[in-house]
């Protein structure tokens, strides 16, 4: 298993700002990705994060609006840039294990409740 | 991508079976079938996932059909504490980006 840690478990912001969310795993992992979730719907895959190169992004998604980082096999960053209320949702970490590949099981950490006023 | 149709909510009483379905009549050879739930404002969790064989962990029992188009998440004896959204979802085998998340069923335990 892993233990996933956020930061911040919750934020409030000002719409036209920044937030940056931080993702980290006390294990080293496969694959790292971030999902969202907008108030009463499901999760949405936003990107996939990439050690040490660009993120993999899903359709709708932009770097510009989103920029990933993700320096080493146990951390990784979620930016949203120039917030608007649309962008209030939560925000969750997810990874794969090294070492279960073949089972593909998801953990995810707590999430990222983000408000935009 | 097989798609995944579940009810939108399911209601269960303490102590019963709660037998959760989906469909996903699009369903490929090579795709598995995962469950997961969220319970409210958690991360998602694992619950079990399958092929084509019936699973069962500690948790919960998977059985699919034989012609692998739906199958049907099994809690022996629900408690409240099982109050969640479980998420079906396909996804082909090794190719870990394709977890996507449909709408859900949000199973209500009852005393």
């Amino acid at each position: 298993s892993a233990v996933i840690s956020q930061k911040p478990s919750r934020d409030i912001c000002q719409r036209g700002t920044s937030l940056t969310i931080q993702c980290q795993v006390d294990s080293q992992v496969t694959m790292m990705f971030w999902y969202r979730q907008q108030p009463g719907q499901s999760l949405t895959l936003i990107a996939t994060a990439n050690q040490g190169s660009e993120a993999t992004y899903e359709s709708g998604f932009v770097i510009d609006k989103f920029p990933i980082s993700r320096p080493n096999l146990t951390f990784s960053t979620l930016t949203v840039s120039n917030m608007s209320p649309e962008d209030s949702s939560i925000y969750l970490c997810s990874v794969v294990t090294s070492g279960v590949a073949n089972t593909g099981e998801l953990f995810f950490g707590e999430g990222s409740r983000l408000t935009v006023l | 991508d097989a798609k995944t149709t579940q009810p939108t909510s399911m209601d269960c009483a303490e102590g019963r079976a709660a037998n959760l379905p989906c469909n996903h009549s699009t369903i490929s050879g090579n795709e598995y079938v995962y469950w997961y739930r969220q319970i409210h404002s958690q991360g998602p969790q694992y619950i079990i996932h399958g092929l084509k064989n019936n699973e069962t962990n500690e948790m919960a029992s998977l059985i699919i059909t034989e012609d692998r188009k739906s199958s049907t998440l099994i809690l022996p004896h629900a408690t409240l504490r099982d109050t969640a959204v479980y998420y079906c979802i396909v996804r082909p085998r090794g190719n870990f980006n394709k977890f996507y998340f449909g709408s859900g069923t949000k199973l209500n335990v009852k005393p």
